[in-house]
């Protein structure tokens, strides 16, 4: 099956400063790739996604790249803000209904 | 109530006992989805249903067994559970598969 590596597990970044997390993926006929936020004792909550016919997607300071050559996708994070502290997965869709996730990152904004 | 809501929040139940939890969509959503979130680990997907059918058991123990009486309830019935068990049982929906998936709150299970 599917098999979603997630680095790094967690990440501290200064206020204002850019956040990178970069996720793999193993089967290369996957084809979705969402990313999911989840604050301290909250659900996750979908924050950007992208398709496997799109190479890079925007959305405000949140910004997702896949290269499908390398089987890998990032999430970019600029100018980060306290309300960025959270937990972040990333996942990919192996087949119509599953998604397999990573492991999550552990980002800490620091004031 | 409006999106995905699951009950209880919390739980801790012993080993023999028996209990159940609840999920309501409110979206009008034709999937819906069972996850288990266990610390520092993906999320594992365990149930799957469409349209009130189970689509996917991924290889769950029989101690957990699922209900779909209608696309907007899901229900996960708990017996003999064991202390790994012990994880935050997350709910999702989905207008159909290939749509973003709606989170619940979760369910806290603590299994004494």
């Amino acid at each position: 099956g599917e098999n979603v590596e997630q680095h790094p597990s967690t990440l501290s970044v200064q206020e204002g400063d850019s956040a990178v997390i970069k996720c793999t993926y193993s089967d290369s006929a996957s084809n979705y790739f969402p990313w999911y936020k989840q604050e301290l004792g909250k659900r996750p909550q979908l924050i950007i996604d992208i398709r496997s016919n799109v190479g890079e997607k925007k959305d405000q300071r949140i910004a997702v790249t896949l290269n499908k050559t390398a089987k890998h996708f990032s999430l970019h994070i600029t100018e980060t803000q306290p309300e960025d502290s959270a937990v972040y997965f990333c996942a990919a869709r192996v087949n119509d209904y599953k998604l397999s996730f990573g492991a999550g990152t552990t980002v800490t904004v620091r004031a | 109530e409006t999106g995905v809501t699951q009950t209880p929040r919390h739980l801790v139940m012993g080993m023999t006992n028996k209990k159940s939890l609840k999920c309501e969509q409110h979206l009008g959503h034709n999937a819906m989805y069972w996850y288990k979130q266990s610390a520092k680990k993906p999320l594992e997907l365990m149930f799957v249903y469409s349209l009130e059918e189970r689509v996917e058991n991924n290889s769950v123990p029989s101690r957990f067994s699922p209900e779909c009486p209608n696309s907007s309830h899901l229900f996960l019935h708990l017996h003999t559970l064991q202390p790994e068990d012990s994880a935050l049982y997350l709910c999702a929906s989905s207008q159909n598969f290939r749509d973003e998936q709606y989170f619940g709150p979760g369910t806290r299970l603590t299994v004494t």
